[in-house]
């Protein structure tokens, strides 16, 4: 199993700005992944995020606009730059599939004003 | 067309009801997750499934993989099952297709 410790829970942030998410895992894991998920939407996946490698991004995804670090086996951030009102979903961490279980951090709920 | 299919979209019971949600896909599949998102947002995992049926407490998990279905069943239904359940499938390169979820409310 893994539990997934993600901050902040939630934030309300102003147009422009940007914001940090982390996640830590209480094991060794070589995938992470990072979700957005939009009001009342499903899950859509941004990117995977190895060790030791630049992350992988979906289509519509890009770097400069979610950043993301992978320096070790147990953490991951995700920054949301330059945000504005669309940014506002509830981003989560993931570890898994591939696994078995799959196991997500509490999620953060990220309002932009 | 989804590749996976959630029905209802929205359920509501009354305390102690019997509850089925269902999930159609059309992809092959090595895997099925079935999980629970509280409205704060977390995500729990109930169950994964490839073939069969799985039990745990109250919830019951099953899955056909000729029909390409599952079921999640709920017995003696509690305002504490309020939430949405999720179905994600799990293709042969461990990637995950998300259903719409379903969203269930149990009034006491």
């Amino acid at each position: 199993s893994a539990v997934i410790s993600q901050k902040p829970s939630r934030d309300i942030c102003q147009r422009g700005t940007s914001l940090t998410i982390q996640c830590q895992v209480d094991s060794q894991v070589t995938m992470m992944f990072w979700y957005r998920q939009q009001p009342g939407q499903s899950l859509t996946l941004i990117a995977t995020a190895n060790q030791g490698s630049e992350a992988t991004y979906e289509s519509g995804f890009v770097i400069d606009k979610f950043p993301i670090s992978r320096p070790n086996l147990t953490f991951s951030t995700l920054t949301v730059s330059n945000m504005s009102p669309e940014d506002s979903s509830i981003y989560l961490c993931s570890v898994g599939p591939g696994r078995g279980e799959l196991f997500f951090g509490e999620g953060s709920r990220l309002t932009v004003l | 067309k989804n590749e996976v299919e959630q029905s209802p979209q929205n359920l509501t019971a009354q305390e102690g009801e019997f509850i089925t949600i269902n999930c159609s896909y059309s992809v092959g599949i090595s895997a099925l997750h079935w999980l629970q998102q509280h409205p704060g947002g977390g995500i729990v995992s109930l169950f994964m499934l490839s073939s069969g049926k799985k039990k745990h407490g109250r919830l019951i998990a099953t899955i056909n993989i000729q029909e390409k279905h599952s079921s999640l069943h709920i017995t003696a239904s509690h305002p504490r099952d309020s939430a949405v359940y999720i179905c994600a499938v799990e293709d042969s390169n461990y990637q995950l297709i998300w259903g719409a979820g379903t969203k269930l409310i149990i009034k006491p």
